[in-house]
């Protein structure tokens, strides 16, 4: 049981370059989110999507864009990466807002 | 004032003991919460839901005080296991989305 996975685990990207994050679950949840954990600073909230074709903005989305075409995948494209977009990035699911959100392993970024 | 705040830590305390962590959250009509617990670079993973009357988990209790906008974690017994940042998470009023709060670190001592 695959779970929450996350593509790829590891990135270093030079500043300007673009790249896309994707996220995948196999467990039919309609909730998904994407979330960056800085150090000292908790998990942020980037974008979150309610089901498929739908996206919503969180407390950090400056500077990223997100797609849910497939119920199962959840897309994070930085379009330009800039230094301060150097960080853990973190996608989870979950049936319901209120519900329990499982976590993939996550993405370590760094922008050079 | 952030929305959930807690003290960072760390708490370092021997095995077998007995520690409390609390949480402050802002929005008085957050409806849902819930402790979660991250391992050194790994992913966050729940450790147990916190219900209005308290609840237990072997040797881990949950309190929320709605009064006071805080809830509690208590983990009775240490293990060198419970080495760990603790997470508390809420559900603010009309937001689809948790809150989490910045972790508090725990290191368990032999």
């Amino acid at each position: 049981n695959a779970g929450v996975t996350q593509t790829p685990k590891f990135r270093v990207l030079k500043t300007g370059q673009s790249m896309t994050l994707l996220c995948a679950q196999d467990m039919n949840h309609e909730y998904m989110y994407w979330y960056r954990q800085d150090p000292g600073m908790g998990l942020r909230l980037i974008h979150y999507s309610v089901g498929e074709g739908t996206t919503a903005k969180g407390e950090v989305p400056d500077g990223y864009n997100v797609s849910r075409l497939k119920k199962q995948n959840f897309l994070l494209g930085l379009e330009s990466a800039a230094p301060s977009q150097t960080s853990v990035y973190f996608c989870a699911s979950s049936r319901d807002y209120t519900d329990t959100q499982y976590f993939g392993p996550g993405t370590r970024l760094t922008v050079l | 004032r952030k929305e959930v705040e807690q003290d960072p830590g760390p708490f370092n305390v021997p095995e077998g003991a007995t520690v409390a962590f609390n949480c402050t959250y802002s929005n008085s009509a957050s409806q849902s919460f819930f402790w979660y617990r991250q391992d050194c670079r790994k992913e966050p993973k729940l450790l147990m839901s916190v219900y209005s009357s308290g609840n237990e988990d072997g040797r881990f209790t949950a309190q929320l005080n709605r009064a006071s906008q805080y809830i509690s974690l208590l983990i009775r017994d240490s293990k060198l296991s419970d080495s760990a940042t603790y997470l508390c998470v809420v559900n603010p009023t009309g937001r689809r989305a948790l809150t989490f709060g910045s972790g508090t670190r725990l290191q368990v001592q032999p």
